[in-house]
């Protein structure tokens, strides 16, 4: 079955970095968009970023860009997201999710999330 | 947000609810909307693609709409397992970028 399973969250300083991983399972990944998507404690999805099957084009949202980078290695059917210069608002749980091809921007699969908490 | 939604909405159990999403011609107006359902404490899962397309197992007491720049899920026979925050999204071609409603909260009376 479709699964999408996450790892790299934690506690970090401000000003540090991390990265994040999503493997995904039971689906052609080369073929899928993938984007990240967070949520703040008990606050409403935020996109973050988003990158092309075949990793050619990358988008991000405005409070990421130049902060973050989503990249993916097909062979390895993982997607990833740095976080470089974090900030206590990047605190968050942050999900992967698969955009099948041809559904117009559809968030089809999740991964189960990775929490991450910026903080002195 | 850029698309607007209601924080909340209710019915009793049976019931219909009716949660609408509301942007612009650079958003809904050209593009297609999903809706998505998250339960407390876990990850969004899809319920409806390109504005009224349900993916596999999702039941058919969920609709979705669209006309000109709003778009519309509905939820016929409301059940208690259906309390849960949705989300309207789609991409925004003016801000390059993928755009989420605020979340609706469904509460069963």
């Amino acid at each position: 079955q479709v699964q999408l399973v996450q790892s790299g969250g934690g506690g970090v300083q401000p000003g540090r970095s991390l990265r994040l991983s999503c493997v995904a399972s039971g689906f052609t990944f080369s073929t899928y968009g993938m984007h990240w998507v967070r949520q703040a404690p008990g606050k409403g999805l935020e996109w973050v970023a988003f990158i092309w099957y075949d990793g050619s084009r990358k988008d991000y949202a405005d409070s990421v860009t130049g902060r973050f980078i989503v990249s993916r290695d097909n062979s390895k059917n993982t997607l990833y997201l740095q976080l470089n210069s974090l900030r206590a608002e990047d605190t968050a749980v942050y999900y992967c999710a698969g955009d099948p091809p041809n559904s117009g921007f559809a968030f089809a699969s999740w991964g189960q999330g990775a929490p991450v908490t910026v903080s002195s | 947000s850029v698309l607007t939604q209601p924080p909340s909405v209710s019915a009793a159990p049976g019931q219909k609810v009716t949660i609408s999403c509301s942007g612009s011609s650079s958003n809904i107006g050209n593009n297609y909307v999903s809706w998505y359902q998250q339960l407390p404490g876990i990850a969004p899962k899809l319920l409806i693609s390109e504005n009224n397309k349900r993916p596999s197992g999702i039941p058919d007491r969920f609709s979705g709409s669209k006309s000109g720049t709003s778009a519309t899920l509905d939820i016929t026979g409301l059940q208690t397992g259906d309390e849960a925050d949705y989300y309207c999204g789609t991409w925004d071609s003016s801000l390059i970028a993928y755009v989420f409603g605020i979340g609706t909260k469904v509460t069963v009376l």
